[in-house]
């Protein structure tokens, strides 16, 4: 059974870079596309954005010229940086795993338990 | 991007009722419609894929309809563990995008 875990730290200074990563266990994280996807405190589910196995990515927009995705295969992890960050940037960030056919993708359908950034001086 | 506006935004039921919640989309998104259940403290579940469909060890008592821009999950009939809140997500195009979420209370 697959399973998710995001790392990293839990408190960043505005301005700094937020780095988080998340680790596969279970199963490779070959043939499948990979989603960082955050709640800020009592808002609703904000995605991030997606990096495949191949190193393909997709940002969201409004995120996109403060992220940068990257994965290691050989370590089974992917990991996400967001710099610049300030109070806004203060959420509960997940990782999730999809999948794709020739034709459409599937949903998020495995999920981290979740890892609670604050950005904070 | 997208908008997905759910209604209600919260509800109060018992255990037993049938519940229904709405989910309408700025545009359509043909079928690409999922339901999460969220728990306090906990990752979304995801129930429901592509409207209709139930996702594997899902009870049957959810179900999903709709297509284009109107969407529903019903609960057939309410148990204790279901006190949760649930949102959708289109996956029709990205950014995927979620609704602000229908909590569901006693």
């Amino acid at each position: 059974q697959v399973q998710l875990q995001e790392s990293g730290p839990g408190l960043v200074k505005p301005s700094e870079t937020l780095s988080l990563t998340c680790t596969v266990s279970g199963g490779s994280i070959s043939n499948y596309y990979w989603s960082w996807i955050r709640q800020p405190p009592g808002k609703r589910l904000e995605w991030i954005g997606y990096i495949s196995y191949t190193g393909s990515t997709n940002y969201n927009p409004s995120l996109k010229s403060r992220l940068t995705f990257s994965v290691d295969t050989s370590k089974n992890q992917f990991s996400l940086k967001l710099n610049s960050v300030t109070a806004a940037d203060t959420a509960v960030y997940y990782c999730a795993r999809f999948s794709c056919t020739t034709t459409s993708c599937s949903p998020e359908d495995v999920w981290g338990q979740g890892s609670t950034v604050t950005v904070s001086s | 991007d997208i908008q997905m506006t759910q209604s209600p935004s919260s509800l109060s039921a018992s255990a037993g009722d049938r519940v229904t919640i709405t989910c309408r989309t700025s545009q359509s998104i043909r079928t690409y419609l999922n339901w999460y259940q969220q728990k306090p403290g906990k990752a979304p579940k995801l129930l429901i894929y592509f409207a209709s469909s139930l996702q594997s060890g899902v009870p049957s008592r959810f179900g999903g309809s709709g297509s284009g821009t109107d969407f529903t999950l019903t609960i057939s009939s309410l148990q204790p563990e279901d006190f949760a809140t649930y949102y959708c997500q289109q996956s029709y195009i990205a950014p995927r995008t979620f609704g602000q979420g229908t909590k569901v209370e006693i």
